[in-house]
């Protein structure tokens, strides 16, 4: 069974703090995502990497980071936590490709406070 | 420029009557187009999709229809359970994408017994 796995479901954190939220995949896909969700703005891409060390930014990247060093893992980091980063992060991965291949597989996410 | 829209927030509708879900989109690179549903506390996961070379797919209960010319896509879920009760999502990617998928804000389906 596919799996992708965040490290925390649920974290609290202080302004100022740097955060790393982990995302871990077992499918050997190529690509990986991480997304924020926040009510009636659905999911916003923040990074995207297409291959180990490879990221491209999406469409809201600032006050964010990325780290792929191996396939299977992709960070997402936070320098310097504000309260706008109060949200709900969720990692997806997928193969490359066109297509069926487009779909996303997700993980169970990840719900950041930062006070 | 919001290039995929879903613009009704939320649907309620009664326990075996249909569910319809909308979605628009404006790109017209847009080739294939896929419905992801999300329980609360839950990533969202894949549904249903289609091709732009398609007009409809059915799956079960669910059936996606594509209106290329209207830029317009809906799902169809017959008969809704109340188990189908959850956000659901349009997104749509472009053979020059790299993958990437763009998706709507999502609609809060709820289905009353």
């Amino acid at each position: 069974d596919v799996k992708v796995t965040q490290s925390s479901r649920y974290l609290v954190k202080r302004t100022g703090e740097k955060v790393f939220l982990e995302c871990v995949q077992d499918m050997d896909h190529e690509n990986m995502f991480w997304y924020r969700q926040d009510p009636g703005l659905g999911l916003r891409l923040i990074y995207f990497s297409y291959d180990v060390k490879m990221k491209e930014k999406g469409d809201i990247p600032e006050g964010y980071s990325v780290s792929r060093e191996k396939k299977e893992r992709f960070s997402l980091i936070l320098e310097s936590a504000s309260t706008n980063q109060t949200s709900m992060y969720l990692c997806a991965s997928s193969v490359s490709g066109t297509g069926r291949n487009n779909e996303q597989f997700f993980g169970p996410g990840t719900r950041l406070t930062v006070l | 420029d919001q290039q995929v829209k879903q613009n009704s927030p939320s649907l309620s509708v009664q326990e075996g009557r249909i569910s319809i879900l909308n979605c628009d989109y404006t790109n017209s690179m847009f080739d294939y187009f896929l419905w992801y549903k999300k329980y609360p506390a839950e990533g969202p996961t894949f549904l249903i999709s289609i091709s732009s070379i398609k007009d409809k797919n059915e799956d079960g209960r669910f059936t996606v229809f594509l209106n290329k010319s209207a830029k317009h896509l809906s799902l169809h879920i017959v008969p809704s359970q109340p188990g189908d009760s959850a956000v659901y999502f349009c997104a749509a990617s472009a053979d020059t994408n790299a993958g990437k998928s763009t998706f709507g804000d999502g609609t809060t389906l709820t289905v009353k017994p």
